[in-house]
Protein backbone atom coordinates (compact mmCIF):
# COMPACT_ATOMS: atom_id res chain seq x y z
CA UNK A 1 0.00 0.00 0.00
CA UNK A 2 1.63 3.10 -1.11
CA UNK A 3 -0.86 5.42 0.09
CA UNK A 4 -0.40 7.72 3.63
CA UNK A 5 -0.71 5.94 6.78
CA UNK A 6 -1.23 6.76 10.21
CA UNK A 7 -0.65 5.09 14.14
CA UNK A 8 -2.78 4.26 15.85
CA UNK A 9 -6.41 4.44 14.04
CA UNK A 10 -8.24 4.69 17.44
CA UNK A 11 -6.42 6.49 20.98
CA UNK A 12 -8.69 6.79 23.95
CA UNK A 13 -7.08 8.39 26.70
CA UNK A 14 -7.96 10.16 30.10
CA UNK A 15 -7.61 13.90 30.45
CA UNK A 16 -4.39 15.29 31.28
CA UNK A 17 -2.24 12.23 29.73
CA UNK A 18 0.11 13.24 26.98
CA UNK A 19 -0.41 10.85 23.26
CA UNK A 20 1.79 10.91 20.34
CA UNK A 21 0.06 10.21 16.67
CA UNK A 22 2.39 9.03 13.69
CA UNK A 23 1.93 9.60 9.99
CA UNK A 24 3.62 7.85 7.09
CA UNK A 25 3.11 9.78 4.29
CA UNK A 26 3.47 8.94 0.30
CA UNK A 27 6.94 8.18 -0.38
CA UNK A 28 8.71 10.62 -1.84
CA UNK A 29 6.27 13.97 -0.53
CA UNK A 30 8.31 16.26 0.35
CA UNK A 31 5.00 18.41 2.06
CA UNK A 32 2.95 17.25 4.79
CA UNK A 33 -0.05 18.25 6.52
CA UNK A 34 -1.84 17.90 9.83
CA UNK A 35 -5.57 19.01 9.98
CA UNK A 36 -7.67 18.18 12.78
CA UNK A 37 -11.86 17.47 12.14
CA UNK A 38 -14.67 17.25 14.75
CA UNK A 39 -18.16 15.81 14.19
CA UNK A 40 -19.93 17.04 11.27
CA UNK A 41 -17.43 19.59 10.44
CA UNK A 42 -14.72 20.13 7.52
CA UNK A 43 -10.78 19.51 8.28
CA UNK A 44 -9.17 22.63 9.87
CA UNK A 45 -5.75 23.05 9.07
CA UNK A 46 -3.25 22.72 11.94
CA UNK A 47 0.97 22.49 10.98
CA UNK A 48 2.69 22.11 7.45
CA UNK A 49 5.88 20.71 6.85
CA UNK A 50 8.13 20.57 3.42
CA UNK A 51 11.07 18.11 4.09
CA UNK A 52 11.54 18.60 7.73
CA UNK A 53 11.02 21.84 7.92
CA UNK A 54 7.75 23.15 9.81
CA UNK A 55 6.33 26.33 7.89
CA UNK A 56 3.19 27.19 8.80
CA UNK A 57 1.18 26.75 12.36
CA UNK A 58 -2.40 26.95 13.05
CA UNK A 59 -3.34 29.46 15.81
CA UNK A 60 -5.43 25.96 16.70
CA UNK A 61 -2.23 24.45 17.25
CA UNK A 62 -1.99 25.72 21.23
CA UNK A 63 1.36 24.98 23.41
CA UNK A 64 0.29 21.88 24.45
CA UNK A 65 0.83 20.54 20.89
CA UNK A 66 4.01 19.95 18.87
CA UNK A 67 4.69 18.21 15.91
CA UNK A 68 8.07 17.23 14.02
CA UNK A 69 9.16 15.51 11.37
CA UNK A 70 12.66 14.27 11.48
CA UNK A 71 14.36 14.08 8.55
CA UNK A 72 11.78 15.30 6.27
CA UNK A 73 9.86 11.18 6.11
CA UNK A 74 7.77 10.36 8.85
CA UNK A 75 5.45 12.84 11.27
CA UNK A 76 4.24 12.72 14.66
CA UNK A 77 2.06 15.05 16.45
CA UNK A 78 2.30 15.05 20.19
CA UNK A 79 -0.50 16.65 22.87
CA UNK A 80 0.55 17.36 25.87
CA UNK A 81 -1.83 17.60 28.94
CA UNK A 82 -4.96 16.61 26.90
CA UNK A 83 -7.70 18.30 27.42
CA UNK A 84 -11.76 17.00 26.42
CA UNK A 85 -12.31 19.67 23.59
CA UNK A 86 -8.82 17.70 22.07
CA UNK A 87 -11.31 14.69 21.40
CA UNK A 88 -11.56 14.54 17.37
CA UNK A 89 -10.36 12.94 14.35
CA UNK A 90 -6.85 14.14 13.52
CA UNK A 91 -5.60 13.45 9.86
CA UNK A 92 -2.66 14.00 7.95
CA UNK A 93 -2.30 14.42 4.32
CA UNK A 94 0.91 14.40 1.61
CA UNK A 95 1.73 16.18 -1.24
CA UNK A 96 4.43 16.52 -3.67
CA UNK A 97 5.76 19.96 -5.08
CA UNK A 98 4.99 20.72 -8.23
CA UNK A 99 4.48 23.80 -10.28
CA UNK A 100 0.56 22.04 -11.23
CA UNK A 101 0.34 19.00 -9.15
CA UNK A 102 2.12 20.70 -5.59
CA UNK A 103 -1.74 21.27 -4.65
CA UNK A 104 -2.72 17.79 -4.59
CA UNK A 105 -3.14 16.47 -1.46
CA UNK A 106 -3.66 13.04 -0.25
CA UNK A 107 -5.25 12.13 2.81
CA UNK A 108 -4.44 9.17 5.18
CA UNK A 109 -7.19 7.46 7.83
CA UNK A 110 -6.68 9.80 10.02
CA UNK A 111 -6.65 8.96 14.14
CA UNK A 112 -9.96 9.03 16.02
CA UNK A 113 -8.60 10.67 19.73
CA UNK A 114 -11.34 10.49 22.46
CA UNK A 115 -10.22 11.99 25.46
CA UNK A 116 -12.85 10.81 28.83
CA UNK B 1 -14.37 32.76 9.92
CA UNK B 2 -15.39 30.42 7.34
CA UNK B 3 -13.16 30.85 3.88
CA UNK B 4 -15.45 28.40 2.13
CA UNK B 5 -18.92 28.64 2.15
CA UNK B 6 -20.86 25.22 1.28
CA UNK B 7 -24.68 24.75 0.67
CA UNK B 8 -26.66 22.59 1.30
CA UNK B 9 -25.56 20.62 4.79
CA UNK B 10 -28.07 17.64 3.60
CA UNK B 11 -29.09 16.66 0.58
CA UNK B 12 -30.96 13.19 -0.22
CA UNK B 13 -32.00 12.08 -3.87
CA UNK B 14 -33.37 9.45 -5.94
CA UNK B 15 -30.91 6.69 -7.07
CA UNK B 16 -29.91 8.51 -11.07
CA UNK B 17 -30.88 12.07 -9.94
CA UNK B 18 -28.14 14.57 -9.85
CA UNK B 19 -27.18 16.06 -6.95
CA UNK B 20 -25.46 19.45 -7.13
CA UNK B 21 -23.25 20.72 -4.28
CA UNK B 22 -22.15 24.52 -4.07
CA UNK B 23 -19.59 26.33 -3.12
CA UNK B 24 -18.36 30.06 -2.47
CA UNK B 25 -15.58 31.76 -1.36
CA UNK B 26 -14.21 35.29 -0.83
CA UNK B 27 -10.20 35.50 -0.91
CA UNK B 28 -9.46 35.80 -4.67
CA UNK B 29 -6.11 34.20 -4.17
CA UNK B 30 -6.87 30.70 -4.05
CA UNK B 31 -6.28 29.41 -7.18
CA UNK B 32 -6.89 25.36 -6.84
CA UNK B 33 -10.44 23.87 -5.66
CA UNK B 34 -10.88 20.47 -5.29
CA UNK B 35 -14.12 18.27 -3.80
CA UNK B 36 -13.01 15.60 -1.17
CA UNK B 37 -15.37 12.65 -0.90
CA UNK B 38 -15.25 11.14 3.07
CA UNK B 39 -17.15 7.58 4.08
CA UNK B 40 -17.70 7.42 7.97
CA UNK B 41 -14.65 7.16 9.93
CA UNK B 42 -12.65 7.19 6.64
CA UNK B 43 -10.21 10.15 5.24
CA UNK B 44 -11.35 12.28 2.57
CA UNK B 45 -10.64 10.92 -0.79
CA UNK B 46 -9.50 13.62 -3.22
CA UNK B 47 -12.29 13.44 -6.13
CA UNK B 48 -11.92 15.90 -8.84
CA UNK B 49 -10.55 19.58 -8.92
CA UNK B 50 -10.75 22.70 -10.92
CA UNK B 51 -8.06 25.67 -11.35
CA UNK B 52 -9.81 28.83 -12.26
CA UNK B 53 -8.63 29.05 -15.42
CA UNK B 54 -11.32 26.64 -16.77
CA UNK B 55 -14.88 26.95 -16.59
CA UNK B 56 -15.73 22.97 -16.17
CA UNK B 57 -13.84 19.83 -15.39
CA UNK B 58 -14.98 16.44 -15.78
CA UNK B 59 -14.51 12.95 -14.47
CA UNK B 60 -16.50 9.95 -14.90
CA UNK B 61 -19.87 10.69 -13.42
CA UNK B 62 -18.45 13.88 -11.43
CA UNK B 63 -18.34 17.28 -13.31
CA UNK B 64 -17.22 20.95 -11.43
CA UNK B 65 -18.09 23.55 -12.82
CA UNK B 66 -16.46 27.01 -11.81
CA UNK B 67 -17.58 30.44 -11.88
CA UNK B 68 -14.51 32.78 -11.56
CA UNK B 69 -16.77 36.07 -11.58
CA UNK B 70 -19.46 34.75 -8.84
CA UNK B 71 -16.56 33.48 -7.17
CA UNK B 72 -18.40 30.19 -6.87
CA UNK B 73 -18.15 26.48 -7.77
CA UNK B 74 -20.20 23.46 -7.79
CA UNK B 75 -19.99 19.43 -7.93
CA UNK B 76 -22.67 18.17 -10.12
CA UNK B 77 -22.84 13.84 -9.94
CA UNK B 78 -24.53 12.44 -13.08
CA UNK B 79 -26.70 9.11 -12.41
CA UNK B 80 -26.00 8.88 -8.70
CA UNK B 81 -26.23 5.61 -7.11
CA UNK B 82 -26.18 4.58 -3.50
CA UNK B 83 -22.79 3.62 -3.45
CA UNK B 84 -21.88 7.59 -3.52
CA UNK B 85 -23.85 8.25 -0.35
CA UNK B 86 -21.02 9.97 1.70
CA UNK B 87 -20.23 13.42 3.39
CA UNK B 88 -18.72 15.71 0.35
CA UNK B 89 -16.00 18.53 0.94
CA UNK B 90 -15.18 21.38 -1.13
CA UNK B 91 -11.96 23.39 -0.49
CA UNK B 92 -9.68 25.35 -1.60
CA UNK B 93 -6.10 27.22 -1.47
CA UNK B 94 -3.58 28.77 -2.96
CA UNK B 95 0.43 29.18 -3.52
CA UNK B 96 2.18 31.68 -1.78
CA UNK B 97 4.02 34.63 -3.21
CA UNK B 98 7.94 35.33 -3.45
CA UNK B 99 8.21 31.59 -4.09
CA UNK B 100 6.69 30.76 -0.46
CA UNK B 101 4.26 27.96 -0.89
CA UNK B 102 1.45 27.19 1.45
CA UNK B 103 -0.86 24.78 -0.10
CA UNK B 104 -3.12 24.25 3.02
CA UNK B 105 -6.64 23.38 2.36
CA UNK B 106 -9.74 25.62 3.68
CA UNK B 107 -12.82 23.20 3.48
CA UNK B 108 -16.45 23.89 4.05
CA UNK B 109 -18.17 22.41 6.43
CA UNK B 110 -19.38 19.21 4.32
CA UNK B 111 -22.64 18.32 2.58
CA UNK B 112 -24.12 15.00 3.47
CA UNK B 113 -25.93 12.85 0.75
CA UNK B 114 -28.16 10.32 0.48
CA UNK B 115 -28.92 8.36 -2.47
CA UNK B 116 -31.99 6.01 -1.74
CA UNK B 117 -31.74 2.96 -4.60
Amino acid sequence: DTGVSQDPRHKITKRGQNVTFRCDPISEHNRLYWYRQTLGQGPEFLTYFQNEAQLEKSRLLSDRFSAERPKGSFSTLEIQRTEQGDSAMYLCASSSQGAREGHEQFFGPGTRLTVL
Amino acid sequence: QQQVKQSPQSLIVQKGGIPIINCAYENTAFDYFPWYQQFPGKGPALLIAIRPDVSEKKEGRFTISFNKSAKQFSLHIMDSQPGDSATYFCAASMEGYRGSTLGRLYFGRGTQLTVWP
